[in-house]
């Protein structure tokens, strides 16, 4: 079953720096998706990419935060300048509709020092 | 605006005993609606979804959920727990209609299941 890849599973970071994480979405899914879930609370939306621009983001999506697909495979979040509170697991989605089922990838644990 | 609501946040239950797990949802227009599972260290796995239609909606490992408009509850059941089903399962909504389609999701539900 095709799957959506993230990487890497887990990376620190000092406070201030520049983290880019990384996800593969499934080849024929056209709306790519970010979320986050802080330990212990809820998954919230980040931000939907569709036709290689953003159409939605929500309040957490700051000037520190940016996606970008620079290829026909890979779908990137950058966070500018980490800050604590940025500590979580991003998960990366997609799908080929509205009304299909989302395919998350596995996440990557963000923990920033 | 939407949003989603998981009546409990830990929910116990013997194996072989029924499964019931609450959501309710508050959505302007026609919503789609999801159960996901989290399982530990583990990314969210769809169980099921409803769009249109039959409004029983069956999904993977014997799960399923009804929804109901007049109550705007879409509860997952199942018959028998089985202690592979202990994990987390959230509950979740997009509009039909006008948007790209992103998810809105409950706080979670902390499924354990006793041997």
């Amino acid at each position: 079953e095709p799957e959506v890849t993230q990487t890497p599973s887990h990376q620190v970071t000092q406070m201030g720096q520049e983290v880019i994480l990384r996800c593969v979405p499934i080849s024929n899914h056209l709306y790519f998706y970010w979320y986050r879930q802080i330990l212990g609370q809820k998954v919230e939306f980040l931000v939907s990419f569709y036709n290689n621009e953003i159409s939605e983001k929500s309040e957490i999506f700051d000037d520190q935060f940016s996606v970008e697909r620079p290829d026909g495979s890979n779908f990137t979040l950058k966070i500018r300048s980490t800050k604590l509170e940025d500590s979580a697991m991003y998960f990366c989605a997609s799908t080929r509709g509205l009304g299909f089922g989302y395919t998350f990838g596995s996440g990557t644990r963000l923990t920033v020092v | 605006a939407q949003s989603v609501t998981q009546l409990g946040s830990h929910v116990s239950v013997s194996e072989g005993a029924l499964v019931l797990l609450r959501c309710n949802y508050s959505s302007s227009v026609p919503p789609y609606l999801f159960w996901y599972v989290q399982y530990p260290n583990q990314g969210l796995q769809l169980l099921l979804k409803y769009t249109t239609g039959a409004t029983l909606v069956k999904g993977i490992n014997g799960f399923e959920a009804e929804f109901k408009k007049s109550e705007t509850s879409f509860h997952l059941t199942k018959p028998s727990a089985h202690m592979s089903d202990a994990a987390e399962y959230f509950c979740a909504v997009s509009k039909a209609t006008g948007s790209q389609g992103n998810l809105i999701f409950g706080k979670g539900t902390k499924l354990s299941v006793k041997p």
